[in-house]
Formats: structure tokens, C-alpha cells, sequence
């Protein structure tokens, strides 16, 4: 299986910030990273597919790059309805892997 | 808008099958793939497996010897089936739908709302 690693586990940040999360795969997964939000109590919700294309609907201060093994999800400006926990998954090959998580906290 | 709803019994004792099944609405089944996604109480994702609408499906190596999923195009439902369940099978099951992109990049666009399921006696 290709195992993702993502980092920080949690991180504590403030209304306006930018935030960056990271996540390595153990193998080259080429661009085949999304990147999902997951509200409390909600499903998680896709942002960004293919390591770097915005999903319908998502606010543009989500941004995502990388290629291979190494991949980030970066929020410009921190809003209030940011704090929730991002998973990055790969596609590349089954069984889909997802990261464990990082909790975006105030 | 395209909906996605799980439905299934919350409590499955132990040894027993789980099963679940995953509605959905305002859209045809066909020439997607389906998926199913476990999230145990207070942790990360697990992707469980998913299966095409002709019926043909994938699973998680780590599952494969207890899982079962099926496709029923008639109801426009699909299922999962979990035997031999243990407390470790305690979790939120998710439903999705599989995106697939022009470029083949595939991602889970849809998701129902979650349904939990415990294992105990």
C-alpha cells in the first residue's frame, strides 16, 4: 500500500493567516493527490484534485502543489469557516490511501 | 443535486455481518463507480473499497476476505456487506460517488451524510 504521511497532525493559527499543510507519499504518486475538508460532525468535502485543480465551488484562497511523492495544501488567508481537519488521499493505485489528518485549530 | 444516503442497522454484534446500503437521488447510477469510506471514532480515513456500476468491484486488501459489495441499478442502490465483524469495525461508514476527470484523475465528489455503526454485544 502506499502510505501518506501528512504534517503537522494539528496546528494552532489565527483569522488571516496563511497556512500551509504537507503531505509525502511513500511512492510516486505523480499528480494523483487530492486534498478533502472535513467540518466537525460533517463528511468531508473535496478541495483540490489532481494535486493543483480547485473543485467547483471551492473559495480561491485554497491552493494546491506538488508532484510525486511530496504535496501542499495552502490556505492564503484563514477564515473562521476553515478550522476543520484536511486529509490529503492518493488516487494512484488502489488500495486509496488517505493521510491522517490535520486539525486546524484557533 | 445529487444525493447520497446511507441506511442500515447502528448496532451489529460481534461475529455478525454489517450490512449497509447507500440511496441515491437525483442521479443515475450508471457509468460511475461507488465507494465506501469508514472513519472510527475520533480518527482518520479508511477506504473500504468501491465498485462499478456493472457490478465489478475493488476492495481493500485488509477487508477483502469479509467484504461484499453489490450494485443494484433497479433501485439505483448500492451495498456493502461486512461479516465476521469485531469492535474494531466501529466507525462512521461513509458513501460516495467516484469522479473520474478527463485527465483520469479521480476523486470522491459526492458524499452521504454518514452513518454509524457499532459492534457490540
Amino acid at each position: 500500500d502506499i502510505q501518506m504521511t501528512q504534517s503537522p497532525s494539528s496546528l494552532s493559527a489565527s483569522v488571516g493567516d496563511r497556512v500551509t499543510i504537507t503531505c509525502r507519499a511513500s511512492q510516486n504518486i505523480r499528480d494523483y493527490l487530492n486534498w478533502y475538508q472535513q467540518e466537525p460532525g460533517k463528511a468531508p468535502k473535496v478541495l483540490i484534485f489532481a494535486a493543483s485543480s480547485l473543485q467547483s465551488g471551492v473559495p480561491a484562497r485554497f491552493s494546491g502543489s506538488g508532484s510525486g511523492t511530496d504535496f501542499t495544501l495552502t490556505i492564503s488567508s484563514l477564515q473562521p469557516e476553515d478550522f476543520a481537519t484536511y486529509f490529503c488521499q492518493q488516487t494512484f493505485m488502489t488500495p486509496r490511501t488517505f493521510g491522517g489528518g490535520t486539525k486546524v485549530e484557533i | 443535486q445529487v444525493r447520497l444516503q446511507e441506511s442500515g442497522p447502528g448496532l451489529v454484534k460481534p461475529s455478525e455481518t454489517l450490512s449497509l446500503t447507500c440511496t441515491v437521488s437525483n442521479f443515475s447510477i450508471y457509468n460511475y463507480f461507488w465507494t465506501w469510506i469508514r472513519q472510527p471514532p475520533g480518527k482518520g480515513l479508511e477506504w473500504i473499497g468501491h465498485i462499478y456500476s456493472s457490478g465489478v468491484p475493488n476492495y481493500n486488501p485488509s477487508l477483502k476476505s469479509r467484504l461484499s459489495m453489490s450494485v443494484d441499478t433497479s433501485k439505483n442502490q448500492f451495498s456493502l456487506d461486512l461479516r465476521s465483524v469485531t469492535a474494531a469495525d466501529t466507525a462512521l461508514y461513509y458513501c460516495a460517488r467516484v469522479n473520474i476527470t478527463v485527465s483520469g484523475v479521480s476523486m470522491m465528489d459526492v458524499w452521504g451524510q454518514g452513518t454509524a455503526v457499532t459492534v457490540s454485544s
